[in-house]
């Protein structure tokens, strides 16, 4: 059962452009939510993260946007460049416990000059 | 800061031969570690997580006998793959953590080749 939906599977942008990533999540126990950017061959390396007490979070060209109420939670690129162009994970995880992240399936983003 | 390393970064290994790879934290102590396993465009599966000292908590559906997890100091983990066969040709990554609100910190991987 996969806890965390994550949508697109592949996305395809022009440079300049926005890239937009969506999650989902059912579990209303989580409470941290990182982002993950990996580049083949590579492990994946925290972006960005945003706990639920906050609607938004802006670190540079990304943004995460947090909708609670509706379970939601997405990551933007703003001016989107090819060096950008990477499989991205959305995760969560919950407060107590070990904090095992639950992945989302990836989305491979693909940024055009 | 919260740098994770893996070695080998890439291992060949006979069918039936058991290998390691070793994963640590280089500037910070990782009270929990995690070792998962990617295969080509998919998402990465929890394998097993390992406190400092206790044995590892396996996922359902990871045999321990096989993959064997050693957490032996708050900088060091290992994961010994034995007697190793093809289908456990994969992509193995580790990842640390120093508290849980702290999130997880990634290795770049060891690609595992079993010929």
């Amino acid at each position: 059962q996969q806890q965390v939906k994550q949508s697109p599977q592949s996305l395809i942008v022009q440079k300049g452009g926005i890239s937009i990533i969506n999650c989902a999540y059912e579990n209303t126990a989580f409470d941290y939510f990182p982002w993950y950017q990996q580049f083949p061959g590579k492990g994946p390396a925290l972006l960005i993260a945003i706990r639920p007490d906050v609607s938004e979070k802006k670190e540079g060209r990304f943004t995460i946007s947090f909708n609670k109420s509706a379970k939601q939670f997405s990551l933007h690129i703003m001016d989107s460049q090819p060096g950008d162009s990477a499989t991205y994970f959305c995760a969560a995880s919950k407060k107590t416990g070990a904090n095992n992240l639950f992945f989302g399936t990836g989305t491979r983003l693909t940024v055009i000059p | 800061g919260a740098v994770v390393s893996q070695h080998p970064s890439r291992v060949i290994c006979k069918s039936g031969t058991s290998v390691k790879i070793e994963c640590r934290s280089l500037d910070f102590q990782a009270t929990t570690m995690f070792w998962y396993r990617q295969f080509p465009k998919q998402s990465l599966m929890l394998m097993a997580t390992s406190n400092e000292g206790s044995k590892a908590t396996y996922e359902q559906g990871v045999e321990k006998d096989k993959f064997l997890i050693n957490h032996a100091s708050l900088t060091l983990s290992t994961l010994t793959v034995t007697s190793a066969h093809p289908e456990d040709s994969s992509f193995y990554i580790c990842s640390a953590s120093f508290d849980p609100t702290s999130g997880q910190y990634f290795g770049p991987g060891t690609r595992l080749t079993v010929t």
